[in-house]
């Protein structure tokens, strides 16, 4: 049971560039998660979903898009990267009751 | 909106000291409350939770209760280790999704 797996781990991208931060969760929830955490802000959500085929933006979803195909994947894409963009990221998937967090994606945009 | 408010940090204490960090939180209905703490270069970690007024989380040695009359979350601990370093983030839950909103993280710094 590896619970929520995320990679890269480390990315730098340069701006304009285009990247896919993978996620997968192997414990059946059916809600997901994505967060950014900058330094001294805490963590905003950026996308959730309830289940396969379903998503909604959170409070930070600009310059960010997902799918959700499967109860396992809920892959964050990045168009056209921006420095604002530089971030750690974290997915998460839950029970009703707790929040189990990847162990994030460090990301720089130059 | 539903908010938290944490305790600015950093918070430094030597070993054995006692710890309180205030959250306080600002929420329509009744959420249920959260402390997750986050290890250097980790995720974040369920540290404990209540569910309802006057309800009492622990775990690890650290206590929070849930005080619906002054909206506050405070975690407390009465001896911190140097492995208690870390950044601690309160935590509600906000509507049927079970989306966590949190607080701006603490970070604790405990020295031998």
């Amino acid at each position: 049971n590896a619970g929520v797996t995320q990679t890269p781990k480390f990315r730098i991208l340069k701006i304009g560039q285009s990247m896919t931060l993978q996620c997968t969760q192997d414990m059946n929830h059916n809600y997901m998660y994505w967060y950014r955490q900058d330094p001294g802000m805490g963590l905003k959500l950026i996308y959730y979903s309830v289940g396969a085929g379903i998503t909604d933006k959170g409070e930070v979803p600009n310059g960010y898009n997902v799918s959700r195909s499967t109860t396992e994947d809920f892959p964050l894409r990045l168009e056209l990267a921006a420095p604002s963009q530089t971030s750690v990221y974290f997915c998460a998937s839950s029970t009703m009751d707790e929040q189990f967090f990847g162990p994030g994606t460090r990301l720089t945009v130059l | 909106g539903d908010s938290v408010t944490q305790m600015e940090g950093p918070v430094t204490l030597s070993e054995e000291a006692f710890l309180t960090i205030n959250c306080t939180y600002t929420a329509t209905g009744y959420p249920s409350l959260f402390w997750y703490v986050q290890y250097p270069g980790e995720g974040l970690q369920l540290l404990l939770k209540a569910t309802k007024a006057d309800d009492k989380g622990s775990n690890k040695g650290f206590e929070a209760t849930y005080r619906k009359e002054t909206t506050s979350f405070h975690l407390e601990k009465g001896s911190v280790q140097v492995s208690d370093s870390a950044v601690y983030f309160c935590a509600l839950n906000s509507g049927a999704t079970n989306k966590l909103i949190f607080g701006t993280g603490t970070l604790l710094a405990v020295q031998p």
